[in-house]
């Protein structure tokens, strides 16, 4: 069935530094890509999707390209902020697996001032 | 901006007891599902349901669990007799369609003794 990777956390950064989050995924047709954050005591919130190859997704500074030719949709941000702390959720939907969504295991980031 | 919401935000139960989980979906979405996340682990598709009647269903979602519109607008998780291993956090998502964006509730943190 589909699946989805990510990098384990928690990541730790000072504010400023460059975060890169990275996202591999498994799954049979052509499914959407999605990059979920959830804020301490908040639920998901969506950040940002891609619904086909190559096609950026961006939004607040983050960005992710979807790259079908190596399974990925890893999450970058230029300069980090104290208020991206967080877990950063990677997900897919559609294809083969219907409209339900496939989610990684989260990353969990801080940044410290 | 319209959300979804979700009641109560903290459910303690004893083991065998029954409990509803509630949403309200965003207005003008169709498409509902219910997901869950046991604490340290990842978020997992429970059910989705559209057109009065589940589309899909996970291997979780046994005869234990069912799902309902009982009033066009309210969206309900029900678990017939909790166990231990349900102690979760409960997320609704909607949609406008099968294939885009879920929006997803805050939560419901179920705790089962």
């Amino acid at each position: 069935g589909d699946s989805v990777t990510q990098m384990e956390g928690p990541v730790t950064l000072s504010e400023e530094a460059f975060l890169t989050i990275n996202c591999t995924y498994t799954a049979t047709g052509y499914p959407s890509l999605f990059w979920y954050v959830q804020y301490p005591g908040e639920g998901l919130q969506l950040l940002l999707k891609a619904t086909k190859a190559d096609d950026k997704g961006s939004n607040k500074g983050f960005e992710a390209t979807y790259r079908k030719e190596t399974t990925s949709f890893h999450l970058e941000k230029g300069s980090v902020q104290v208020s991206d702390s967080a877990v950063y959720f990677c997900a897919l939907s559609g294809g083969a697996a219907g409209n339900k969504l496939t989610f990684g295991g989260g990353t969990r980031v801080l940044v410290k001032p | 901006e319209p959300e979804v919401t979700q009641t109560p935000s903290h459910q303690v139960t004893q083991m065998g007891q029954e409990v509803i989980l509630r949403c309200v979906p965003i207005s003008n979405h169709l498409y509902f599902y219910w997901y869950r996340q046991i604490l340290g682990q990842k978020v997992e598709f429970l059910v989705s349901f559209y057109n009065n009647e589940i589309s899909e269903k996970s291997e979780i979602f046994d005869d234990q669990f069912s799902v309902e519109r009982p009033d066009g607008s309210n969206f309900t998780l029900k678990i017939r007799s909790t166990k231990l291993e349900d102690s979760a956090m409960y997320f609704c998502a909607t949609g406008t369609s099968g294939y885009n964006e879920q929006f997803f509730g805050p939560g419901t943190r179920l705790t089962v003794l």
